[in-house]
């Protein structure tokens, strides 16, 4: 089945620790991008990729990383500079600008 | 910055009934709008979109509206069942020449419930 795959489904991490979310997809995306979701919101972009080994910063970028190396993969990196990093994040790809965001089925990760 | 919201953050409906889910946006810019749907736990999946260049749309058992004059999109779901219970995120782009491409601004949702 072709999709964007994100791991693992719950993370936990203690505050002060560094945490990297997978997203891989097998569509063949250009683009990829990352969101975050808080309870009883809408997403909000944080880092967005439109082609290998690069990448923006999306609306809320600040204690986040990301890196572009392969065309399949765009890991985002929670810092402990993140102050509430506790929240639902989705990576999601698009085969171009005309192309409607397909979604991978979210990381939920609890920093306590 | 810009925003999109929705008029209602609840909904509740009958089964068979037809539902209608609205959204308000501020970019006037805009010219493309997407429709999500997101159950719980998972990630949002993609309904139906529309091009500022139109006013409506239909998929199957879903038409979207477009009123570009009072900037309002307007999701339209025929004979609701149980499974169409989620939440429902409008999401517009306003596309300035592709730099801004996925980078979709999302209204706060809209809860669906279908009652047997």
């Amino acid at each position: 089945d072709g999709g964007i795959t994100q791991s693992p489904k719950y993370l936990f991490r203690k505050e002060g620790q560094n945490v990297t979310l997978s997203c891989e997809q097998n569509l063949n995306h250009d683009a990829m991008y990352w969101y975050r979701q808080d309870p009883g919101q809408g997403l909000r972009l944080i880092y967005y990729s439109q082609i290998v080994n690069d990448f923006q910063k999306g609306d809320i970028a600040e204690g986040y990383s990301v890196s572009r190396e392969k065309k399949e993969s765009f890991p985002l990196t929670v810092t402990s500079a993140q102050k509430n990093p506790t929240a639902f994040y989705l990576c999601a790809g698009a085969r171009d600008h005309n192309s409607p965001l397909h979604f991978g089925n979210g990381t939920r990760l609890t920093v306590t | 910055g810009e925003s999109v919201g929705l008029h209602l953050p609840t909904l509740s409906v009958q089964e068979g009934d037809n539902s209608i889910i609205n959204c308000a946006y501020s970019n006037s810019a805009s010219d493309y709008f997407i429709w999500y749907k997101q159950e719980s736990g998972k990630g949002p999946q993609f309904i139906i979109d529309i091009r500022s260049n139109m006013d409506k749309r239909q998929g199957q058992r879903v038409t979207v509206l477009l009123n570009k004059t009072v900037k309002h999109l307007s999701l339209q779901i025929a004979a609701t069942q149980p499974g169409d219970s989620a939440v429902y995120f409008c999401a517009e782009n306003s596309g300035a020449g592709g730099t801004s491409y996925g980078k979709l601004t999302f209204g706060q949702g809209t809860i669906l419930t279908v009652h047997p």
